[in-house]
């Protein structure tokens, strides 16, 4: 199957510019996540979502951070704007049932 | 909530000697606990995982063992390999139903040739 889609791989912007990342997640998988990844830490659960319903996004910051995923599929966490501490990577991740799901290869981003 | 403690940070050992890492969680509702490897600038990836109503999952070189009573469970790698060299973390389900996971600061395992 295909796995969890991201875009970009990386990107570098300024403090207080704006940033969007995509995730497409496993075709069928009602769950997605998104997680962020400090350098040296655990991914740390930022936002959950059931098909298109927030289920947890209480470790979101939501004076900067957004995030929405249209029609229970594609997903797009927004960073507006970024602080230098928000420089990790962004981890989207899917799953079909409660049981072990499956990450895509990140966005690796740089404030400066 | 859930807060999973992991130990240790780092880990060397001798290609061939067996790893052991070592998790603690909060939740006693927790009853899912994943382990994944995650590979210098790659993703993440499950590795071997058990459930709450087993003690012991094996599988080849892995295994997994898990003490419900004092809310601790452990990965035992044997017969290392170079390959197995990653950072290694462990996750808690939260308790809540919501199938996240609490994850671990993680342990970075380095194999010596």
């Amino acid at each position: 199957e295909a796995g969890v889609a991201q875009s970009p791989r990386y990107k570098i912007i300024e403090k207080r510019q704006s940033v969007a990342f995509w995730c497409n997640p496993i075709s069928g998988h009602a769950t997605l996540y998104w997680y962020q990844q400090i350098l040296g830490q655990g991914p740390k659960l930022l936002i959950q979502f059931q098909n298109n319903g927030v289920v947890d996004d209480s470790q979101l910051p939501k004076d900067r951070f957004s995030a929405e995923r249209l029609k229970g599929v594609d997903s797009t966490l927004k960073i507006q704007p970024a602080k230098l501490e928000d420089s990790a990577v962004y981890l989207c991740a899917s799953s079909l049932e409660r049981y072990g799901y499956t990450f895509g290869s990140g966005t690796r981003l740089t404030v400066v | 909530g859930e807060n999973v403690e992991q130990h240790p940070s780092t880990l060397s050992v001798q290609e061939g000697d067996s790893a052991v890492i070592k998790c603690t969680y909060s939740d006693s509702a927790s009853n899912y606990f994943p382990w994944y490897k995650q590979e210098l600038g790659k993703r993440p990836q499950l590795i071997i995982d058990i459930r709450s109503n087993v003690g012991e999952k094996k599988d080849q070189r892995i295994a997994v063992t898990l003490n419900k009573t004092a809310k601790h469970f452990s990965l035992h790698i044997t017969e290392t390999q170079p390959e197995d060299s990653a950072v290694y973390f462990c996750a808690a389900s939260d308790g809540t139903g919501t199938y996240k996971y609490i994850f671990g600061t993680g342990t970075r395992l380095k194999v010596l040739a």
